[in-house]
Order: structure tokens, then C-alpha cells, then sequence
């Protein structure tokens, strides 16, 4: 398998520039996690999907991120416009939501680091 | 709101010692407590706790769940240069899917 597969996995980009992150989940998986992990914050939860649905965005900072998950196999996180204090690494995860004691393991793509000059 | 604490914050050790990495939490309706190794890249997955006192053991790795105390402590012996990584500490809930709640981590560099 591939794992969970992230694009790009480096971005410079100026303020106010719109910035698309983009994610393959594991084949089969049914759960999609999108994270962001700074220095001072640590890894913080931004939204999830199930079945393609977001279930929570609470982690989402402001208006100016979204996400998207049109199917099974790809997400989206879009930052417009943005800003320097979105610096950090954006990690994608998966997982699958049924039956079995291995269902809460996240399997994490590589990350993408984004930095907002 | 769910909280997890990690300590110590970072940690230096000789090659060969053995250490004790420190998770508490908050969370209402607990469902798991999960470690984490991070490495320069994505995290990976150690291990899964739901039951307090049953040791998961995965070679020189072991870890513990205590529901009681509303922690979890995971050892490493003999350690090697190759476990300096940022261990994170996670738990989930009833009810909120897989939704992972993280802690800072603990930084560990195992010198020679």
C-alpha cells in the first residue's frame, strides 16, 4: 500500500496568496484527518471527514480555511487568503471506521510544509 | 475540552539508559490513550490502550494504561540513538469517530 500520500510537500508562497494542500488517504479508509503542527501548538486537529462528510471543523482557525473531500480518495485544505502565522506542517491522516480494536489508528501522510512569507 | 499533558518536555539520556515517558489527560467519556513516534516526518503509530494495567510490549517499548490515575507511561530500555524522535501521547472519546486529541509530545535525544 502507499500510505497516505500528500502534495506538495513543500510550499513557499507570499501573504495573501491562496494556498491548496492535497491528500490521498489509504485505499479502503474511511476516515480523513486533517492536522497542523506547530513549534508552540503542537498537533492540532483541523477537521475530519467520514464517509466523505465533514463531522467536525471546530479546529478550523478562522474563515479563511476550508476543506473539502469530493470522494473517497481525495481531500483538500485551502488557505485564502493567507497569512505568515499559517507557517507550520500540515499533516493528512486515515483511518478506517468499523469493526476491531485498531479502528482509532491514524496512519499519517508525510506533511506538507507551508511557509507564508 | 479535552486536554493531554505530556512530561518531561524534552529528555537527554546515554545510549542505554532506560526511560520513562509521562501522559495525563482530561477527556470526557475516554476511549483510548495512543503513542506516537515522531521522527523528521509524520508520526507513526506505536501503540493503543483501553484497559488500565494490561502492558503493551513491542521489543524494547512497553507501555501501560492506568484509568485510575488518567495516565499512561511508556518505557524504553537499552534505548538507542535511533529512538531520539518526539513521542506524542493521544486519546480519543466515545462518540467523536477517531477524533485524536494530542499532547505536546516529549522530545527525546539519546546520546552516545
Amino acid at each position: 500500500d502507499a500510505g497516505v500520500i500528500q502534495s506538495p510537500r513543500h510550499e513557499v508562497t507570499e501573504m495573501g496568496q491562496e494556498v491548496t494542500l492535497r491528500c490521498k488517504p489509504i485505499s479502503g479508509h474511511n476516515s480523513l484527518f486533517w492536522y497542523r503542527q506547530t513549534m508552540m501548538r503542537g498537533l492540532e486537529l483541523l477537521i475530519y471527514f467520514n464517509n466523505n462528510v465533514p463531522i467536525d471543523d471546530s479546529g478550523m482557525p478562522e474563515d479563511r480555511f476550508s476543506a473539502k473531500m469530493p470522494n473517497a480518495s481525495f481531500s483538500t485544505l485551502k488557505i485564502q487568503p493567507s497569512e505568515p502565522r499559517d507557517s507550520a506542517v500540515y499533516f493528512c491522516a486515515s483511518s478506517w471506521q468499523g469493526s476491531g480494536s485498531q479502528k482509532e489508528t491514524q496512519y499519517f501522510g508525510p506533511g506538507t510544509r507551508l511557509l507564508v512569507l | 475540552e479535552d486536554k493531554v499533558v505530556q512530561s518531561p518536555l524534552s529528555l537527554v539520556v546515554h545510549e542505554g539508559d532506560t526511560v520513562t515517558l509521562n501522559c495525563s489527560y482530561e477527556v470526557t467519556n475516554f476511549r483510548s490513550l495512543l503513542w506516537y513516534k515522531q521522527e523528521k516526518k509524520a508520526p507513526t503509530f506505536l501503540f493503543m490502550l483501553t484497559s488500565s494495567g494490561i502492558e503493551k510490549k513491542s521489543g524494547r517499548l512497553s507501555s501501560i494504561l492506568d484509568k485510575k490515575e488518567l495516565s499512561s507511561i511508556l518505557n524504553i530500555t537499552a534505548t538507542q540513538t535511533g529512538d531520539s524522535a518526539i513521542y506524542l501521547c493521544a486519546v480519543t472519546a466515545a462518540g467523536t469517530a477517531s477524533k485524536l486529541t494530542f499532547g505536546t509530545g516529549t522530545r527525546l535525544q539519546v546520546t552516545l
